[in-house]
C-alpha cells in the first residue's frame, strides 16, 4: 500500500524558514517523480513544485520560485521542501503527492501538513 | 502565467448526469495536453480520478469519464450518487509548470 506521510509543518513568523518532509513507503520511491501541492484554508489546490527521479530536475510555481527548494533522498525514501522567506500567503496545508508513471500527472497523495505563517 | 477555469459550482439530482469543464487561458485544450482530474471531499486529501484527459485509474468508478468538449476538457458523471458530492479539480501542464483549475463544487440534491 502506498503511504506518503508529511511532517514538519507548524507556526512560523513572516520571513522565517521551515523544512517539510514526506516519508514514502509501499513503492519504489526512486522510480517516481514527486510533487508538492498546497491548499490555503478554504481555497483551492495550488501546485507548488515537482522533482524528477534522481533529483536533477526541478520545477516551481511562479509564486514560490527562488524561495522554495524541493529535494529528495532516495536512500531514505524521503521528499523535502525547504521554504524560505515565508509570507502570510504561504499559509496552507502542504500535500506530498506521487507522480504517475504511465503518463504525466499525479496519483497518490499524503494527508498533508499545515503551515501557518503569522506573527 | 496560465489560468485554468472551471465552473465554480454545479448542482445535479441523484441518478442524473452532469458535465464539468476545464478551460485554459492559452487556448483550446486538445489531445496531447497533460490533463488530470481529482475529487476532494471536505477534510480529505484529493483523490485522482482521470489522467491523460480520458484515462481512468483502477479505482475510478465507471460512472466517471473524461473527454474533450468544445476546446475544453470535460469530466462527466453519469448516474450520479450522493457520495459524488465533492469539489472537483482539473490539473493541466502548460509547458513549464502544472496549474490547477479553481475547482467546481458539485452538489447532489
Amino acid at each position: 500500500e502506498v503511504q506518503l506521510v508529511e511532517s514538519g509543518g507548524g507556526l512560523v513568523q513572516p520571513g522565517g524558514s521551515l523544512r517539510l518532509s514526506c516519508a514514502a513507503s509501499g513503492f519504489t520511491f526512486s522510480t517516481y517523480w514527486m510533487h508538492w501541492v498546497r491548499q490555503a484554508p478554504g481555497k483551492g489546490l495550488m501546485w507548488v513544485s515537482d522533482i524528477n527521479t534522481d533529483g536533477g530536475f526541478t520545477r516551481y510555481a511562479y509564486s514560490v520560485k527562488g524561495r522554495f527548494t524541493i529535494s529528495r533522498d532516495n536512500a531514505k525514501n524521503t521528499l523535502y521542501l525547504q521554504m524560505d522567506s515565508l509570507r502570510a500567503e504561504d499559509t496552507a496545508v502542504y500535500y506530498c503527492a506521487r507522480g504517475l508513471q504511465v503518463a504525466p500527472g499525479i496519483d497518490d497523495w499524503g494527508q498533508g501538513t499545515l503551515v501557518t505563517v503569522s506573527s | 502565467q496560465t489560468v485554468v477555469t472551471q465552473e465554480p459550482s454545479l448542482t445535479v439530482s441523484p441518478g442524473g448526469t452532469v458535465t464539468l469543464t476545464c478551460a485554459s487561458s492559452t487556448g483550446a485544450v486538445t489531445h496531447g495536453f497533460d490533463l488530470n482530474w481529482f475529487q476532494q471531499k471536505p477534510g480529505q486529501a484529493p483523490r485522482a480520478l482521470i489522467f491523460n484527459t480520458s484515462n481512468k485509474h483502477s479505482w475510478t468508478p465507471a460512472r466517471f469519464s473524461g473527454s474533450l468538449l468544445g476546446g475544453k476538457a470535460a469530466l462527466t458523471l453519469s448516474g450520479v450518487q450522493p457520495e459524488d458530492e465533492a469539489e472537483y479539480y482539473c490539473l493541466l501542464y502548460d509547458g513549464g509548470a502544472w496549474v490547477f483549475g479553481g475547482g467546481t463544487k458539485l452538489a447532489v440534491l
